[in-house]
């Protein structure tokens, strides 16, 4: 498996509270991704990133927000976490636009 | 949006059948990729087709892209339980940043 790491892999939170999942890369790779699943629709992209300091949004972007100050780091945020937002979230990265490796995934309830 | 449409959701097999999921779009893909994801787990890339008509093979599984582009199949033969999981496929719609709209996937299950 490609040295992707996400913490935490389980949080249980509040509405209204804010949340930021940590994605953790040794690769070095370009391009990393989070994306949520959820029965019936798949995994949906929310935000990714090209380089540093580099994001953009995805299909489902409301109310989240990204950062990636390092390489190695894409920190997902929800500012105020609602019930809507429940789900298993995905971090992934890619070199080139071909494979993508995936990390374990966090289980985000909010409450 | 664009939407990649997967079928069917579930399906249940005895061990050693065969099993097949289809994914179709509307319009014309660029490409398709196919993942699988192990209960619990998460997903894991197993290939990309790009050519029409492009058949590859991966011990038993084949997956093919249509002629026009507009559909892709995996297809496993004699299914074992380690076949148990979830696939999906996936277009890269954009390009070198390779952002992807995924399949809703087929749940398959083994029955030993």
């Amino acid at each position: 498996d490609a040295g992707i790491t996400q913490s935490p892999r389980h949080k249980v939170t509040e509405t209204g509270t804010p949340v930021t999942l940590r994605c953790h890369q040794t690769e070095n790779h370009r391009y990393m991704y989070w994306y949520r699943q959820d029965p019936g629709h798949g995994l949906r992209l929310i935000h990714y990133s090209y380089g540093v300091k580099d994001t953009d949004k995805g299909e489902v972007s409301d109310g989240y927000s990204v950062s990636r100050s390092k390489t190695e780091d894409f920190l997902l945020t929800l500012e105020s976490a609602t019930s809507s937002q429940t789900s298993v979230y995905f971090c992934a990265i890619s070199a080139q636009s071909i494979e993508q490796y995936f990390g374990p995934g966090t289980r985000l309830t909010v409450t | 949006g664009q939407q990649v449409m997967q079928i069917p959701q579930y399906q249940h097999v005895q061990e050693g059948e065969d099993f097949t999921t289809y994914c179709n779009s509307s319009t014309t893909l660029s490409n398709i990729q196919w993942y699988k994801q192990r209960p619990g787990g998460h997903p894991v890339f197993l290939i990309q087709l790009v050519k029409s008509g492009e058949v590859k093979k991966q011990k038993r599984l084949t997956f093919q892209f249509g002629e026009a582009k507009k559909n892709s199949s995996l297809h496993i033969t004699a299914t074992q339980t380690t076949d148990v999981g979830t696939y999906f496929c996936a277009w890269n719609y954009g390009g070198a940043t390779n952002k992807l709209i995924f399949g809703t996937g087929t749940l398959l299950a083994v029955q030993p």
